[in-house]
């Protein structure tokens, strides 16, 4: 059965340091993978996704960024994090678009 | 701009009882609709879809019904039991990537 793994489940950073969350998702080839953004009070956002190696769609601009080195592997990355990169970071993946994402158990980022 | 919205933050049901969760959406776009349901500390888990061909889904204990007309989803649990008792959030798509989701209605199944 496929499962996803995303870690860490919490993490607290300093305003300015960098970000790297990694998502791998098992049990299954060529997935499309995504990041979703929950901020206090609203619903999940769409941030990134991918529907291959190397090939990253940003549906909002900011300060985050995404890649995708292996199939089944998808990291979200910042350079210098901000206070509103605070919230709760959701990894999922599908087997094909137009189709049910399945979603890792998040990570919860607090920006200090 | 929030093209998918559930306006009760918050419901609680009996056990037992039915219980009706609510999303609309402003998009006429929006041909596949999904309701998620989340436990807390875990990510938000699949539920039940529909596509803008139907106007009913079921599956066991749960019914989703879309009126296009009104732009308005509901998903029914019947008979609810405490451990409904989550966060359930709708979403809808036109794209197939991109999904938008609802805010979420916590549901208390009261035993």
């Amino acid at each position: 059965s496929q499962t996803i793994h995303q870690w860490p489940a919490t993490l607290v950073q300093p305003v300015g340091s960098p970000l790297s969350l990694e998502c791998t998702v098992e049990g299954t080839s060529n997935p499309n993978l995504y990041w979703y953004r929950q901020a206090a009070g609203r619903g999940l956002q769409l941030l990134f996704y991918s529907v291959g190696i190397g090939q990253i769609s940003s549906e909002v601009p900011q300060n985050l960024s995404a890649s995708r080195p292996q199939d089944r592997q998808f990291i979200l990355s910042s350079k210098k994090l901000l206070l509103s990169d605070s919230g709760f970071y959701l990894c999922a993946w599908s087997v094909l678009t137009n189709q049910p994402q399945h979603f890792g158990d998040g990570t919860r980022l607090s920006i200090l | 701009d929030q093209q998918v919205k559930q306006n009760s933050p918050s419901l609680s049901v009996q056990e037992g009882r039915i219980s009706i969760l609510n999303c609309d959406y402003t998009n006429s776009m929006f041909d596949y609709f999904l309701w998620y349901k989340k436990y807390p500390a875990e990510g938000p888990t699949f539920l039940i879809s529909i596509s803008s061909i139907k106007d009913k889904n079921e599956d066991g204990r749960f019914t989703v019904f879309l009126n296009k007309s009104a732009k308005h989803l509901s998903l029914h649990i019947v008979p609810s039991q405490p451990g409904d008792s989550a966060v359930y959030f709708c979403a809808a798509s036109s794209t197939g990537n991109q999904f938008y989701f609802g805010t979420g209605t916590s549901l208390t199944v009261i035993p």
